[in-house]
């Protein structure tokens, strides 16, 4: 029963190296999102996974972000050649299939990336 | 663009107090309003939403005012407690996209409740 769970909470690394962000959904939830929240600012929506349907890559800030999603459990998100404007916390959140798709959406407590 | 604009950034309100938080959209294919309020460190949280269809939702304490024709939103916080100190993100949604579009946020309001 448990919520959204992702790892690592926190992260540091240097600028050119690669990081991995983990996001475990609610069992059942066909849906996931992930954001990235800049400080003081509002989640901005990166990518979408339905079900096993290819995602659409187009709101992910560049080339050197990617993301996968196996089957309709864990999602990773993966940064290439961190930039400091990287720096944010990513949110991940899940969605039942019940109801109206991608309203009620639950979040994670986000992993905190700083590049030094 | 910012389609989603969010004010204020900040309010200090002192207990019992009635604070109010407004959100303006631009994109009139948005059909889902929710709320959002997020602690320190933690993710945010699903509050309150709204539907264009009615004009007001009242949950408990938390009320949402939606006008339409204007393309505004509002929040609104009845007898405020220092509990409610959070940040508060209005959000909306396109839903006949199937929820791919993802929501799209305001900037936040950072809400101090003063005891």
């Amino acid at each position: 029963g448990a919520g959204v769970s992702q790892s690592p909470s926190n992260k540091v690394t240097e600028k050119g190296k690669d990081v991995e962000l983990r996001c475990d959904p609610i069992s059942g939830h066909t849906a996931l999102y992930w954001y990235r929240q800049r400080l003081g600012q509002g989640l901005e929506f990166l990518i979408y996974f339905q079900g096993n349907s290819a995602p659409d890559k187009s709101g992910l800030p560049s080339d050197r972000f990617s993301a996968e999603r196996t089957g309709e459990s864990v999602s990773t998100l993966t940064i290439q050649r961190t930039q400091q404007e990287d720096s944010a916390v990513y949110l991940c959140a899940s969605s039942p299939t019940s109801g109206r798709a991608g309203e009620t959406q639950y979040f994670g407590p986000g992993t905190r990336l700083l590049v030094l | 663009q910012q389609q989603v604009k969010q004010s204020p950034q900040s309010l200090i309100v002192q207990k019992g107090g009635i604070p109010i938080i407004n959100c303006a959209y631009e994109n009139t294919a948005f059909d889902y309003f929710p709320w959002y309020q997020q602690f320190p460190g933690k993710g945010p949280a699903l509050l309150i939403a709204i539907r264009p269809d009615v004009s007001e939702k009242k949950e408990g304490r938390f009320t949402i005012s939606f006008n339409k024709s204007a393309k505004q939103f509002s929040l609104h916080i009845m007898d405020s407690q220092p509990g409610d100190s959070a940040t508060y993100f209005c959000a909306a949604l396109r839903s006949s996209g199937g929820g791919a579009d993802g929501l799209t946020f305001g900037k936040g309001t950072h809400l101090i409740i003063q005891p």
